[in-house]
């Protein structure tokens, strides 16, 4: 069953623009992660965040993590052509991992 | 450093007949987990693995789904007998020390039953 849900579904954004997703989930969770998938391939981890960390930055991805509000970002900076493609979270629970739908994104040369 | 590989990529099939998926993690990781991706229902965890051991098949939807991991590089997943609505893409993942640290994904095999 999915417990995150990404918001938007899909983002079409131009090359050098930021791209931020959202993610809300609706129980506790030990870490929250980010995976991104290009078409046809398999999913690619990003970063994790702990549950009690805010912020976490890898290069030009900056992810939050609000546990008040059961909800965390993503936020690509100056995105590229090479961006394009969906974009997961996935929350951890003790040993059950959850992912969410997914959001598109298309980033526009 | 190979990461983990699904064979075959792609299968085509009849309903009634037996599909096996194959799985290869990378090496020293001790855990595999088996997935299913549609666009209806995104992605379901089916069933994983610690040091060769079923821990959770809980995603398993039904007796005709069966997996096993003979030993610590290679897993498999059969669907017999399959039916269309099997149609889908499986991916095999893998990590060292399990569901908190990051899993790492194969290409998946594209499923199709007719």
């Amino acid at each position: 069953s999915q417990q995150g849900e990404e918001d938007p579904q899909a983002l079409s954004i131009q090359e050098g623009e930021n791209a931020t997703m959202n993610c809300s989930y609706k129980t506790s969770i030990n870490n929250l992660q980010w995976y991104r998938q290009n078409s046809g391939r398999g999913l690619v981890h990003l970063i994790l965040i702990r549950s009690n960390e805010r912020e976490k930055h890898s290069g030009r991805l900056r992810v939050t993590l609000d546990t008040s509000k059961k909800s965390s970002s993503l936020l690509i900076t100056a995105s590229r052509a090479a961006d394009t493609a969906s974009y997961f979270c996935a929350t951890v629970l003790g040993y059950k991992l959850s992912f969410g739908a997914g959001t598109t994104v298309t980033v526009r040369a | 450093d190979a990461g983990v590989i699904q064979s075959p990529r792609h299968e085509v099939t009849e309903m009634g007949q037996e599909v096996t998926l194959r799985c290869k993690p990378i090496s020293g990781h001790d855990y595999l987990f088996w997935y299913r991706q549609t666009m209806m229902r995104g992605l379901e965890l089916l069933i994983y693995f610690n040091n060769n051991v079923p821990i959770d098949d809980s995603g398993m939807p039904e007796d005709r789904f069966s997996a096993k991991m003979p030993n610590a590089s290679f897993s498999t997943l059969k669907i017999q007998p399959s039916e269309p609505r099997d149609s889908a893409v499986y991916f095999c993942a893998s990590s060292l020390r399990g569901m908190m640290q990051p899993q790492h994904f194969g290409d998946g095999t594209r499923l199709s039953i007719l």
